[in-house]
């Protein structure tokens, strides 16, 4: 089946530093992507879609100078975190969909979690 | 809006059925989806449901949609621990174009 790799598992940071978080989709090609946040405890909220070979489309709220999303080819989209502060330590889980099953059946990272000191 | 709600925690005992409750507000959804998360892990898609059916049933899995209501379920069948994790349920809107919508999900803790 599909599988979408993600890296670093875990990342710890110092604040002011920038961090990248890559997302892979193993076995297949993907033009579209999508950036989800995780608090502990609570659902997954939407940061951006990012679409291969154009730019990114974030959701309401989301700073896109702040979360940097770059889609360079249909196998890998990175998310940068600018500039990282304590309040960006999240969970950050990225998803693709192999697009065959008609379904719309999205694969998920097995996520990245973001400590920032 | 776009909203999906779940109770936050269901605890069941090893052996007996889970049902774990989830209703939504966009009616034009194409598929609605249960996916699993267990700790410090991403998401695992478990089934998903075409929204001209009204049950779905994969082994210990059975989902029912109630589209005039908005309401869909995910029975699971003797529960077992390895079962423990947070279940969400998700919908994608007709305009969002793949864009997940999840619920707050709910947290099943398996008693021995």
């Amino acid at each position: 089946g599909a599988v979408v790799s993600q890296h670093p598992s875990w990342v710890i940071c110092k604040s002011g530093t920038s961090v990248k978080i890559e997302c892979r989709s193993l076995d297949f090609q993907a033009t579209t992507m999508f950036w989800y946040r995780q608090f502990p405890k609570q659902s997954l909220m939407l940061m951006a879609t990012s679409n291969e070979g154009s730019k990114a489309t974030y959701e309401q709220g989301v700073e896109k100078d702040k979360f940097l999303i770059n889609h360079a080819s249909l196998t890998l989209s990175t998310l940068t975190v600018t500039s990282a502060h304590p309040e960006d330590s999240s969970f950050y889980i990225c998803s693709a969909s192999e697009g065959s099953s008609g379904a719309n059946v999205l694969t998920f990272g097995a996520g990245s979690r973001l400590t920032v000191l | 809006g776009e909203d999906v709600e779940q109770s936050l925690f269901l605890s069941v005992r090893e052996g007996d059925s889970s049902v774990i409750n989830c209703t939504y507000t966009d009616s034009s959804s194409t598929y609605l989806y249960w996916y699993k998360q267990e700790p410090g892990a991403g998401l695992q898609l478990l089934t998903y449901i075409f929204s001209n059916m009204d049950m779905k049933q994969d082994q210990r899995l059975t989902v029912l949609l109630n589209k005039k209501d908005k309401h869909l379920s995910l029975r699971i069948a003797d529960t077992q621990t390895g079962d423990s994790a947070i279940y969400f349920c998700a919908e994608i809107p007709m305009d969002s174009s793949y864009k997940l919508i999840f619920g707050s999900g709910t947290r099943l803790l398996v008693r021995p």
